[in-house]
């Protein structure tokens, strides 16, 4: 299994530039989740999704969209870049709900943006 | 507003010592864990407790959730260089929309040896 892929790894945006961020995971887990990481803030988490087709928003879910039309792959996409988005973008999956003690979420290893 | 705080942010010691991070919050989790990060990598699951008092241990670590289910601490014995890495702890709220995990800011250790 290669677990959590996340493409690409670095990437450098304009200012109001739209991409999208690829998620796949080969471990038929239902839970997906979108989180971004800055310097002394932690992880934050974005968006979330329990199956296929259903998604929710997490803490900080503006200027980003999901879809979950396959259990495997979660994109995240930008839809018009801002400087205040420059992060380290990650993320996870599991085959529970990840707050669950039978449950392990698996991080992918990350994606750095930039936006200038 | 973080839900979760952690403390220390920072933490240097020599191989060796023995140190205690805290992850502490006014909220009620129905479960907490633990994840440590290299640099250029996701974060790792390293425990999840889920009952008021649980302590559990991992060679080393001492990980423990407070009676009230507010709060956790983790305790390394005899840190070694191989202990440095970032450690996050993350809840679970009580009574949250299944998948919705809350993180600390994490807690960066360096051990010298």
């Amino acid at each position: 299994n290669a677990g959590v892929t996340q493409t690409p790894k670095f990437q450098v945006l304009k200012t109001g530039q739209s991409m999208t961020l690829q998620c796949a995971q080969d471990m038929n887990h239902e839970y997906m989740s979108w989180y971004r990481q800055d310097p002394g803030m932690g992880l934050r988490l974005i968006h979330y999704s329990v199956g296929a087709g259903i998604t929710d928003q997490g803490e900080v879910p503006n200027g980003y969209n999901v879809s979950r039309s396959t259990t495997e792959d979660f994109p995240l996409r930008l839809l018009s870049a801002a400087p205040s988005q420059t992060s380290v973008y990650f993320c996870a999956s599991s085959f529970r709900s990840p707050g669950s003690s039978r449950a392990t979420q698996y991080f992918g290893p990350g994606t750095r943006l930039t936006v200038l | 507003t973080q839900l979760l705080e952690q403390s220390p942010q920072f933490l240097s010691i020599q191989e060796g010592e023995n140190l205690t991070v805290y992850c502490n919050s006014s909220s009620v989790f129905s479960s907490l864990q633990w994840y440590r990060q290299e640099p250029g990598e996701g974060p790792v699951l390293l425990v999840t407790v889920v009952t008021g008092g649980e302590v559990k241990k991992l060679k080393r670590l001492t990980f423990q959730f407070g009676d009230a289910r507010k709060d956790s601490s983790l305790h390394i014995t005899a840190a070694q260089p191989g202990d440095t890495g970032l450690y996050l702890c993350a809840g679970a709220e009580r009574g949250s929309t299944l998948g919705r995990l809350y993180f600390g800011r994490g807690t960066q250790l360096t051990v010298w040896p």
